[in-house]
């Protein structure tokens, strides 16, 4: 199947700080990637829809302006945690559409904990 | 919105059939998938259906969508221990997928 690939697959970070994830498509071109944020023993939430080339529609009760989302081009994605605190701390994953199949692949996830 | 439900738990012995259901509330949906997470993996995409198909097969597996029920499942065939993991169903359109809470499904050897 296609590739996804997130980096870093698990990152910490100090109060206060920033930490950008990136969701990439190896090897097909993705018009919609999705990011999804999961907590132990649960489902996935849908945070954010990333929309090549326009603003990243969110889900109710996500912050836009803590979870940036830009989606520069058809095979990259990224969310940057703004001034992250340890509530923050959770597993993010990054979906992508296949734009000619509608096959959504994901990646492995990113690990983040805020000290 | 969508809402995307399962149950929580089923418990099958090796060699058994495994039937994992889904409901979906959003009768325009378009894409119906299946996705297994095994410990401390990730997502693995075992199959996906379009809204205009009834069912679909793929070795082991196999996919009953009853649309006008909005009712998805995900039938195992043979379960192997190896398939012990938990699945989780989604349903979208395009632009948007909600995934259910997950079945866990335990094998017994």
């Amino acid at each position: 199947g296609a590739v996804v690939s997130q980096h870093p697959s698990w990152v910490i970070c100090k109060s206060g700080t920033s930490v950008k994830i990136e969701c990439r498509s190896l090897d097909f071109q993705a018009t919609t990637m999705f990011w999804y944020r999961q907590f132990p023993k649960q489902s996935l939430m849908l945070m954010a829809t990333s929309n090549e080339g326009s603003k990243a529609t969110y889900e109710q009760g996500v912050e836009k302006d803590k979870f940036l989302i830009n989606h520069a081009s058809l095979t990259l994605s990224t969310l940057t945690v703004t001034s992250a605190h340890p509530e923050d701390s959770s597993f993010y994953i990054c979906s992508a559409k296949t734009t000619n199949t509608g096959e959504l692949f994901f990646g492995e996830g990113s690990r983040l904990t805020v000290l | 919105g969508e809402d995307v439900e399962q149950s929580l738990f089923l418990s099958v012995r090796e060699g058994d059939s495994s039937v994992i259901n889904c409901t979906y509330t959003d009768s325009s949906s378009t894409y119906l998938y299946w996705y297994k997470q095994e410990p401390g993996a990730g997502l693995q995409l075992l199959t996906y259906i379009f809204s205009n198909m009834d069912m679909k097969q793929d070795q082991r597996l196999t996919v009953l969508l009853n649309k006008k029920d909005k009712h998805l499942s995900l039938r195992i065939a043979d379960t192997q221990t190896g398939d012990s993991a938990i699945y989780f169903c989604a349903a979208g359109g395009y632009q948007k997928v909600t995934f259910g809470t997950g079945t866990k499904l335990q094998v017994i050897p």
